[in-house]
């Protein structure tokens, strides 16, 4: 069973151009989560998504960003007109949506998909 | 969400055991305690879940007081290794979990 995948690893960017970072979550996880860690700092919660749905999305900026999970195919966090304040590591997690879980699901991270924009 | 508190850094030598005390004073009744481990450009990997008293897995220990304010997590006999930061997260139910800045831990030989 293949873990949660991330492409691309790397990703360089222009000011004012736009990143697209995907994931593919863990064979049969219905939720998806995605992460931004700047250097030397912890993890900051964007969005929390289910399928064709987005949950929580209060950890995400209002502007330039956004994020989808469809039906078919990987979740996808979009930025739009990057900034150099956009360079950070991204991180995207997945978790089975089981219901009747009693404590908060373990989320199981991709590697990460690291953005630099010049 | 509960808000934690942890020591920013712990250093110790190979083969000690390492206690990371966590401090959560306003945890919900239907909070749990879990706990994240992250190595240098990866994401962070599940260590060990509880509620109350004493949890027990094959790589860590949980220990949380009745008054379920802290934490503490026990890693037996660290090797170099086990340098990593070391996050303590609190929440229930398909919340999202909010990662502080964690503990990075350095094993020395």
């Amino acid at each position: 069973n293949a873990g949660v995948m991330q492409n691309p690893r790397h990703l360089v960017r222009r000011r004012g151009q736009e990143a697209r970072l995907r994931c593919s979550p863990m064979k049969g996880h219905s939720h998806v989560y995605w992460y931004r860690q700047l250097p030397e700092e912890g993890l900051k919660f964007m969005v929390y998504l289910q399928k064709e749905n987005i949950i929580d999305e209060s950890g995400m900026p209002k502007e330039r960003f956004s994020a989808e999970f469809p039906k078919e195919g990987p979740s996808i966090l979009r930025i739009q007109q990057v900034v150099r304040g956009d360079s950070a590591a991204y991180f995207c997690a997945s978790s089975p949506g089981t219901s009747g879980s009693r404590g908060p699901e373990t989320q199981y991270f991709g590697p990460g998909t690291r953005l630099l924009v010049l | 969400l509960a808000k934690t508190t942890q020591p920013i850094s712990m250093d110790s030598y190979e083969g000690q055991e390492v206690n990371i005390t966590c401090s959560h004073n306003n945890i919900a009744t239907n909070d749990y305690i879990t706990w994240y481990q992250q190595f240098p450009s990866q994401g962070p990997r599940f260590i060990i879940q509880g509620y109350k008293t004493k949890v027990t897995n094959e790589v860590a220990s949980l220990f949380i007081p009745a008054d379920r304010k802290s934490s503490t997590l026990s890693l037996p006999r660290v090797s170099l290794s086990d340098t990593a930061v070391y996050y303590c997260l609190v929440g229930g139910g398909y919340q999202k979990v909010t990662f502080g800045t964690g503990t990075k831990l350095q094993v020395i030989p």
